[in-house]
């Protein structure tokens, strides 16, 4: 019964390939978001989708494409795996009508060599 | 815009000492506030949240008042405990055509016994 669930919860991977990253929620929430934590736990938001439509698009560069399928999923990929890649991957939810908080998942570590 | 500013980590205290993590805002409109902690090795859980001017949001011991006037939402603590270490981030969510969650650079939190 897990509201956000984020797959992989850990990838390594070599400079140069290209991965996803997938996230679901069971919430019935209407915005999901990606962000990045760096090392120095720096939250930045990278992508937000409501209903399955782009409304965020901060500065990432364009090797990373988010794809909604639905508006309960929110996959990222990542093209040409570069080593600033690497970073642990938060998704999360949240409902546009409330007041409530947004969810998030567990993180992906992603590990570029 | 909207921003969120917190005091730089890290915290470090010893057990049963007061706590306050300072957090203030920027924001277009009326956001709600949370507060959301990280624990080693896990994704972020909410703390506590406040949605309106003076509401004070509070859970496992820790309070934090929304001061409209002085645009802030810190957050405190009478008696910190071992197990409270962790990363304090402060957030905003703010409706301006769509949901935008807004993250402080967070604050690491070292409690020792």
């Amino acid at each position: 019964d897990t509201a956000v669930s984020q797959t992989p919860k850990y990838l390594v991977t070599q400079m140069g390939n290209d991965k996803s990253i997938k996230c679901e929620q069971n919430l019935g929430h209407d915005t999901m978001y990606w962000y990045k934590q760096d090392s120095k736990k720096f939250l930045k938001i990278m992508f937000s989708y409501n209903n399955k439509e782009l409304i965020i698009n901060e500065t990432v560069p364009n090797r990373f494409s988010p794809k909604s399928p639905d508006k309960a999923h929110l996959n990222l990929h990542i093209n040409s795996l570069e080593l600033g890649d690497s970073a642990v991957y938060f998704c999360a939810s949240c409902d546009t009508a409330s007041n409530t908080e947004a969810f998030f998942g567990q993180g992906t570590r992603l590990t570029v060599v | 815009g909207n921003s969120v500013t917190q005091m730089e980590g890290p915290v470090t205290l010893s057990e049963e000492a007061f706590l306050t993590i300072n957090c203030t805002y920027t924001a277009t409109g009326y956001p709600s506030l949370f507060w959301y902690v990280q624990y080693p090795g896990e994704g972020l859980q909410l703390l506590l949240k406040a949605t309106k001017a003076d509401d004070k949001g509070s859970n496992k011991g820790f309070e934090a008042t929304y001061r409209k006037e002085t645009t802030s939402f810190h957050l405190e603590k009478g008696s910190v405990q071992v197990s409270d270490s962790a990363v304090y981030f402060c957030a905003l969510k703010i409706y301006t055509g769509f949901q935008k969650l807004v993250f402080g650079t967070g604050t690491r939190l070292l409690v020792s016994p």
